[in-house]
């Protein structure tokens, strides 16, 4: 099946900084990428939709200057969380659509910790 | 706009026992399922979908899943568990045409020996 990366697999950083959070398709292109955050025990919650080439769609709710995505090549999306803070500590997933495959494939997570 | 719900946030089950994990949809356009799996700071794994034509499906790790049109739900089962399952098992769904995934809150299974 296809392949999703993520990095860092975890991360701890100072409040005030930021940090960058890698999602790659290893073995196909997806010109769709998807990021989650997940709290503790908690569900999925969408916060964008990474399309390759063009600006992401940020859903209700989720600051654009805060979580600043990138879609630069149709395997590479990237998240930074900029100027991050306590609150902003959670897990955040990524997720890959392989076209007409009407599935997403899943990286593996990164538990950021804002200290 | 869809949703979808998971009836039961925990479920405790003996090693061995069969077990069904419930999810309920709502939707005023068809939809393909999916139930995924999280282990412990993983990410999630496709355990099965439901996209058209036989309305039980089969999955890894000794799992299926039934759609039922008329009651919009898609259970997950599986006859004998193994303390290796415990996870947390989300229902999840994407619209024909869209591309969105929505999320039930998932169901914490927990198998005991």
């Amino acid at each position: 099946g296809a392949v999703v990366s993520q990095h860092p697999s975890r991360v701890i950083c100072k409040s005030g900084t930021s940090v960058k959070i890698e999602c790659r398709s290893l073995d196909f292109q997806a010109t769709t990428m998807f990021w989650y955050r997940q709290f503790p025990k908690k569900s999925l919650m969408l916060m964008a939709t990474s399309n390759e080439g063009s600006k992401a769609t940020y859903e209700q709710g989720v600051e654009k200057d805060k979580f600043l995505i990138n879609h630069a090549s149709l395997t590479l999306s990237t998240l930074t969380v900029t100027s991050a803070h306590p609150e902003d500590s959670s897990f955040y997933i990524c997720s890959a659509e392989d076209w007409g495959d009407n599935e997403q494939f899943f990286g593996p997570g990164t538990r950021l910790t804002v200290l | 706009a869809q949703s979808v719900t998971q009836l039961d946030s925990q479920v405790p089950v003996f090693e061995e026992a069969p077990v069904e994990l419930r999810c309920n949809y709502s939707s005023s356009v068809s939809v393909y399922l999916f139930w995924y799996v999280q282990y412990p700071n993983q990410g999630l794994q496709l355990l099965l979908k439901y996209l058209s034509g036989s309305t039980l499906v089969k999955g890894i790790n000794g799992f299926e899943a039934e759609f039922n049109k008329s009651q919009t739900s898609f259970h997950l089962r599986k006859p004998s568990v193994h303390i290796s399952d415990t996870a947390e098992y989300f229902c999840a769904v994407i619209p024909t045409g869209g591309f969105k995934t929505i999320f039930g809150a998932g169901t914490r299974l927990f198998v005991k020996a």
